[in-house]
């Protein structure tokens, strides 16, 4: 059973960094998967972030491209989240998800982690 | 274009039949996956593929289809457990980065 644990700090400063981990048990980082990120604002509609392949390449949001990256760490089967600059805009609950892609137009998110709640506030 | 469009709410009397809409260009492109949230919840796949499938485990209740640019989630004989929020995600066709739709609240009356 794949399963995706998010962990990292629940409070940021504005102009901070935002830095979540996805741990990753079940299935190796290094599967013909991509590996996503997500992100719900209160009360709002799912975000997609961005994606990360296990050889590094990525894929963002073009309105956070300037402030997102998304890393792998193959050595703990986890990949990464850092946002820059974050402003209350930010504040939402960010979920890591595997991306399953099936031929070149079919793609998938299953599973999700449970999300966690990153408020920006001083 | 890079929009899926979802109606914001829609409700189904108990048992009855209700299809959920997402409509947007890259659906003539890329297939549309749909995932169920319940309040506090994470989401979770409900639909996926070509032919809209069903992960194991998912009631037979729920199915799925695509015509032109808009993919449809059916629920037939609607359960209360089934209110909650749900979501179309797929590609970009300009830019093949991810998008989801804005959602769709189900009430069931």
């Amino acid at each position: 059973q794949v399963q995706l644990e998010e962990s990292g700090p629940g409070l940021v400063k504005p102009s901070g960094t935002l830095s979540l981990t996805c741990a990753v048990s079940g299935d190796s980082i290094s599967s013909h998967n991509w590996w996503t990120w997500v992100r719900q604002a209160p009360g709002k509609g799912l975000e997609w972030i961005g994606e990360i392949y296990h050889s590094g390449f990525t894929n963002y949001k073009a309105s956070l491209k300037s402030r997102v990256k998304i890393s792998i760490d193959k050595s703990k089967n986890q990949f990464s989240l850092t946002v820059n600059s974050v402003t209350s805009a930010d504040t939402a609950v960010y979920f890591c998800a595997r991306e399953i892609m099936e031929a070149s137009s079919t793609n998938w998110l299953d599973p999700w982690g449970q999300g966690i709640l990153v408020t920006v506030s001083s | 274009s890079s929009e899926l469009t979802q109606d914001p709410a829609v409700s189904v009397a108990l048992g009855q039949t209700v299809r959920v809409t997402c409509r947007g260009d890259s659906l003539r492109t890329y297939s549309a996956s749909w995932y169920q949230q319940r309040p506090g919840q994470a989401p979770i796949l409900v639909l996926y593929g070509k032919n809209s499938r069903r992960p194991s485990g998912l009631p037979d209740r729920f199915s799925g289809s695509t015509s032109g640019d808009t993919a449809s989630l059916t629920i037939t004989g609607a359960q209360a457990e089934d209110e909650a929020d749900y979501y179309c995600y797929s590609r970009d066709s300009s830019n093949k980065r991810g998008v989801f739709g804005g959602g769709t609240k189900l009430t069931v009356v």
